[in-house]
């Protein structure tokens, strides 16, 4: 079956655009997280979603990252006013389940680049 | 604080030779570890976990892992490497404490197996 997808693959923006990231879990996954990885670095939480609702998003570096998940799918993480340090590989992961011992699948991740 | 720990960049080993790549974790509560494996632009890869029982963890593609409690340690192993095994490897840990939907990550140790 398909695994995790994320779009684009991609962005370029300017400095002080708007930028909206997707994200499609395997299907029938409860859990579905968000993460930022910096070049050379491990992916650190941003956000995590059990169905429709955020129940951690303890992570989101700033006022100007918001994530949501409408109908407890597919899931959308927006940058506002993107700054050159939002630069990174954002990641989404999704598991089938909510328990902690729930391995995650992760997308191929969407390279975000701001000049 | 929880966190995780690969004190190697990188590690060299030659073709049929065992492979260890190290990681050590802190936690409040009970660990739940995990190891993964990216390749060149793709997604994080499951290898294998550990959550309770045996100390030694078997997964995919002949990895395992030794949990060490004393040592607050959960290294990677592999009897013989391969060439197709150079990759970045990360490891992963959560606890069972009230906030066990984030994953620590480490920050990667990029594994090279020469011929």
């Amino acid at each position: 079956g398909a695994g995790v997808s994320q779009s684009p693959r991609y962005k370029v923006a300017k400095r002080g655009q708007d930028v909206a990231l997707r994200c499609d879990p395997i299907s029938g996954h409860v859990s579905l997280f968000w993460y930022q990885q910096a070049l050379g670095q491990g992916p650190e939480f941003l956000t995590y979603f059990q169905n429709e609702a955020q129940l951690d998003k303890s992570g989101l570096p700033s006022d100007r990252f918001f994530a949501e998940r409408p109908e407890g799918s597919v899931s959308t993480l927006k940058i506002q006013r993107t700054q050159q340090e939002d630069s990174a590989v954002y990641l989404c992961a999704s598991s089938h389940r909510r328990g902690r011992d729930d391995e995650q699948y992760f997308g191929p991740g969407t390279r975000l680049t701001v000049t | 604080a929880q966190s995780v720990a690969q004190p190697e960049d990188q590690v060299n080993v030659a073709e049929g030779n065992p492979l260890t790549v190290k990681c050590t974790y802190s936690v409040s509560g009970n660990p739940y570890l995990f190891w993964y494996v990216q390749y060149p632009n793709r997604g994080l890869q499951f290898l294998l976990k550990y959550i309770t029982g045996d100390n030694l963890v078997k997964g995919s593609y002949g990895f395992e892992a030794e949990f060490n409690k004393s040592q607050t340690s959960f290294h990677l192993k592999k009897p013989s490497a391969l060439v197709s095994d150079s990759a970045l490897y990360f490891c992963a840990v959560r606890d069972d404490s009230y906030n066990f939907n984030k994953f620590y990550f480490g920050s990667g140790t990029k594994l090279n197996v020469k011929p």
